[in-house]
């Protein structure tokens, strides 16, 4: 069974700190791994994206970590928000198959506290 | 432009019934897919369409669950006889080429439809 799993399943962070989010895969043959961010009542949103010929990715306050040989990747979510108090999710993909379905880690869900 | 639209946003439905759920993709969109997410869990794939090749139906949890997309564009999502554990937020998503792609374009999601089996 594909997997990818993600931890921790909750995190409080106060206004300004770090939020780091882990998420861990089995199959080598994943080559895109996406994070989702999700409000409530909403759908998933695509928030930062990364592929394994790259060990870090940045795009604002929001930086992919990847590390190929552990089969990890984290999320950091710099001077956190009010606003950034979302579920996360992250997710991975086979690229050159017949579908581009996403495998999900079960989400963590981010409080950031004024 | 408008996002993916799903109909309806909440649905809710005695067990044995039959339910119909509807997706409108992002126009242009080839690719189409139905994830299922219930209470506590990440999303789980259900089916895939890509233009008018064969839709992936790897996900779908039993024979019960049936989606068609119609004219490369609409889809709709049925479950026949629903139970209990069928409940959950039935999100749906489009991209622009999918697999095409090599597995690396933006999936779009749309807002779900809430699925309650009573």
């Amino acid at each position: 069974q594909q997997q990818v799993k993600q931890s921790p399943q909750s995190l409080i962070v106060q206004k300004g700190g770090i939020s780091i989010i882990n998420c861990a895969y089995e199959n080598t043959a994943f080559d895109y791994f996406p994070w989702y961010q999700q409000f409530p009542g909403k759908g998933p949103a695509l928030l930062i994206a990364i592929r394994p010929d790259v060990s870090e990715k940045k795009e604002g306050r929001f930086t992919i970590s990847f590390n190929k040989s552990a089969k990890q990747f984290s999320l950091h979510i710099m001077d956190s928000q009010p606003g950034d108090s979302a579920t996360y999710f992250c997710a991975a993909s086979r690229g050159g198959g017949a579908t581009n379905k996403l495998i999900f880690g079960t989400g963590t869900l981010l409080a950031v506290q004024p | 432009g408008a996002g993916v639209s799903q109909s309806p946003s909440n649905k809710v439905t005695e067990k044995g019934k039959d339910v119909e759920l509807r997706c409108d993709p992002i126009s242009g969109h080839t690719a189409l897919y139905w994830y299922r997410q219930s209470l506590g869990q990440g999303l789980e794939f259900l089916i895939y369409f890509q233009g008018n090749s064969a839709p992936d139906k790897s996900g779908l949890p039993s024979d019960r669950f049936s989606a068609e997309r119609t004219g490369g564009s609409v889809s709709t999502l049925t479950i026949q006889r629903t139970q209990q554990e069928d409940s959950a937020v039935y999100l749906c998503a489009s991209s622009l080429v999918g697999a095409l792609a090599g597995g690396q374009d933006t999936q779009y999601f749309g807002p779900g439809t809430r699925l309650t089996v009573l």
